[in-house]
């Protein structure tokens, strides 16, 4: 079954870090790009970066530079998001999605979605 | 960054009701604009990718149009499952963004 399934849902202290995972089944993560949005509660959606899984190559939004780190294990399909210094406004629900990119052919849409990771940071 | 502005924020129509959302651009964008249907407690969903393609499995109802700043995003009869927020996303540049989103309801 084609799936990206993320970690559990954390509690956080302001100053902490936190690390998500985003583990992929039923494709090979190399032929895709894997990006990271995030949601506040009741709010709309965020883009904070991307990785290339083949090069272990990341692009991060400029809000996002030196507070967020993308890496992947490619033994085991699945892909990292850890973000430091958490502040309360870093509370939210963040996702992992793919964009299907291999050789010279790149698509630009979010077609798969994980489920979510619910990230609260508090005192 | 490219600022995506989507209106209206909320919208009330019938079952049947066509549907139109807007969502402009802070530059020209090309067709670089893709919709998503998220529904509560969900990850988005991708309905429309490159302003005006249908992604497979996506219902004939839902449709996009639109070019450089102004895009559309329809619903032709308004169906009970429709029932969700939708969102823009522009692909022109880094960062990727999204414009606020319209939470669609029954009247």
């Amino acid at each position: 079954q084609v799936q990206l399934v993320q970690s559990g849902a954390e509690v956080k202290k302001p100053g902490a870090s936190v690390k998500v995972s985003c583990k992929a089944s039923g494709f090979t993560l190399s032929t895709y790009y894997m990006h990271w949005v995030r949601q506040a509660p009741g709010q709309g959606l965020e883009w904070m970066g991307r990785i290339n899984p083949g090069s272990g190559s990341a692009n991060y939004a400029p809000k996002f530079q030196g507070s967020v780190s993308l890496t992947r294990d490619r033994s085991i399909n699945t892909v990292y998001m850890e973000l430091s210094r958490l502040r309360s406004d870093d509370t939210a629900m963040y996702y992992c999605a793919r964009i299907y990119c291999s050789g010279d052919t790149c698509f630009h849409q979010f077609d798969l979605w994980g489920q979510g990771t619910l990230v609260l940071v508090s005192s | 960054d490219i600022q995506m502005t989507q209106s209206p924020s909320s919208l009330s129509a019938s079952l049947g009701d066509r549907v139109t959302i807007t969502c402009q651009a802070g530059q020209d964008i090309n067709t670089y604009l893709n919709w998503y249907q998220q529904k509560p407690g969900k990850a988005p969903n991708l309905l429309i990718y490159d302003a005006y393609n249908l992604e497979t499995g996506v219902p004939l109802r839902f449709s996009g149009s639109g070019s450089g700043t102004n895009f559309t995003f329809t619903i032709s009869s308004l169906q009970p499952d429709d029932i969700a927020t939708y969102f823009c996303q522009q692909y022109e540049d880094f960062p990727y963004t999204f414009g606020q989103g319209t939470m669609l309801e029954i009247k």
